[in-house]
């Protein structure tokens, strides 16, 4: 699997949109890339994925470059409750039970 | 919505126990997991199931066992538990058919070792 790059922490403002990126340059074609969030105390909790084209969900938006060597997860307008830990994670899906690996991920404090 | 359980959210065991830590899910799922979770070292794979009875070690089996008699259920078992073994432990669950492998997560059992 690709290895991902985050920032270590991020801010944002509360109603504003939070924007945390994620470099993953030796990206795959057949590897997609994939969102979780932890936040504190809990278990990591699914967000979004996509192979190439942007997507959204109910919970965020998910851009992918056209080369694929990056990617950014939107939260339109962060609450003070996505306050956590966001994982950004690059893995070729198949169809056998596959283990995630979770990197160090972006802390996103949202401020009142 | 999936929900997947764990018996205890905060464990205190001392040196040399055995300890049962239980996972439960109420979706069907075949595919199951146990991770820990360390600071700065991420979620490490300690073993995982893809169907009753069957198992896979993960990336650090050593220091623990697993159970799966049951389908919802999937149980870890630490046999003679040690201070390195204080961590977060993480239980999840995904079906067989996922072709995208999200995984559902427990709340996940913060163990102690004294």
């Amino acid at each position: 699997d690709a290895k991902t790059t985050q920032p270590t922490s991020m801010d944002c403002a509360e109603g504003r949109a939070a924007n945390l990126p994620c470099n993953h340059s030796t990206i795959s074609g057949n590897e997609y890339v994939y969102w979780y969030r932890q936040i504190h105390s809990q278990g990591p909790q699914y967000i979004i994925h996509g192979l190439k084209n942007n997507e959204t969900n109910e919970m965020a938006s998910l851009i992918i470059t056209e080369d694929r060597k990056s990617s950014t997860l939107i939260l339109p307008h962060a609450t003070l409750r996505d306050t956590a830990v966001y994982y950004c994670i690059v893995r070729v899906v198949t169809g056998s039970a596959r283990q995630l690996t979770f990197g160090s991920g972006t802390q996103l404090t949202v401020l009142p | 919505d999936v929900k997947v359980t764990q018996s205890s959210r905060y464990l205190v065991k001392r040196t040399g126990e055995k300890v049962f830590l239980e996972c439960v899910q109420d979706m069907d799922h075949e595919n199951m997991f146990w991770y820990r979770q360390d600071p700065g070292l991420g979620l490490r794979l300690i073993y995982f199931s893809y169907d009753v009875k069957m198992k896979e070690k993960g990336d650090i089996p050593e220091g623990y066992s697993v159970s799966r008699e049951k389908k919802e259920r999937f149980s870890l078992i630490l046999e003679s538990a040690s201070t390195n073994q204080t961590s977060m432990y993480l239980c999840a669950s995904t079906p067989r058919a996922s072709s995208y492998n999200e995984q559902f997560f427990g709340p996940g059992t913060r163990l102690t070792v004294l």
